[in-house]
């Protein structure tokens, strides 16, 4: 099992450049999520989606969006990209929203929006 | 406002000795709360969790601890080693569900040898 995978893995991109980062997982999980983590911030919800065909916003959406393709894919989707969304991203999945289901994370991508 | 709070930024311990990591939390709904590890370029583990209606949980080497009224959790390492040298996010959620996770800022945990 590869666990939750995320590409890319680094990423540079100019003010007003779209791009999507892609996550993945196999473990049959059915909730996802996009966090975003910045020096001394610790990492905050951007979406997450509880099952499939669902998604929700988190602490901070603005200038993202989602898309759940199916059960194993959740895209996070820059539009217009701006210098205060460099940060590292992390795509998480869990088995379901209930107690006991913990959080697994991918890899991580670092973008930098110069 | 910052509802789950880790005041210590950076904790060092010598090996073999217990590492204590500490976490408020403000939101009486909280409800889960759970302890991340994190290594340099990797995305968070899972270490251990607890759920409000106890008030200790062990695994191993590592316990956590939960005091409801003074709303804080606790995380000890024993014995700590080397490779526990990390960060470790405290994180919480309500609603007895485990998404939309808040996390603390994270405390940068350095075992010396």
């Amino acid at each position: 099992n590869a666990g939750v995978t995320q590409t890319p893995k680094f990423q540079v991109l100019k003010t007003g450049q779209s791009m999507t980062l892609q996550c993945a997982q196999d473990m049959n999980h059915n909730s996802m999520y996009w966090y975003r983590q910045d020096p001394g911030m610790g990492l905050r919800l951007i979406y997450y989606s509880a099952s499939e065909g669902t998604t929700d916003k988190g602490e901070v959406p603005n200038g993202y969006n989602v898309s759940r393709l199916n059960k194993r894919e959740f895209s996070l989707r820059l539009e217009s990209a701006a210098p205060s969304q460099t940060s590292v991203y992390f795509c998480a999945s869990s088995e379901g929203p209930y107690v006991g289901g913990e959080q697994y994370f991918g890899p991580g991508t670092r973008l930098t929006v110069t | 406002d910052q509802q789950v709070k880790q005041n210590s930024p950076s904790l060092s311990v010598q090996e073999g000795r217990i590492s204590i990591l500490n976490c408020d939390y403000t939101n009486s709904m909280f409800d889960y709360f759970l302890w991340y590890k994190k290594y340099p370029a990797e995305g968070p583990t899972f270490l251990i969790s607890i759920s409000s209606i106890k008030d200790k949980n062990e695994d191993g080497r590592f316990t956590v601890f939960l005091n409801k009224s003074a709303k804080h959790l606790s995380l000890h390492i024993v014995p700590s080693q080397p490779g526990d040298s990390a960060v470790y996010f405290c994180a919480a959620s309500s609603g007895g569900s485990n998404y939309k996770l808040t996390f603390g800022k994270g405390t940068l945990l350095t075992v010396n040898p």
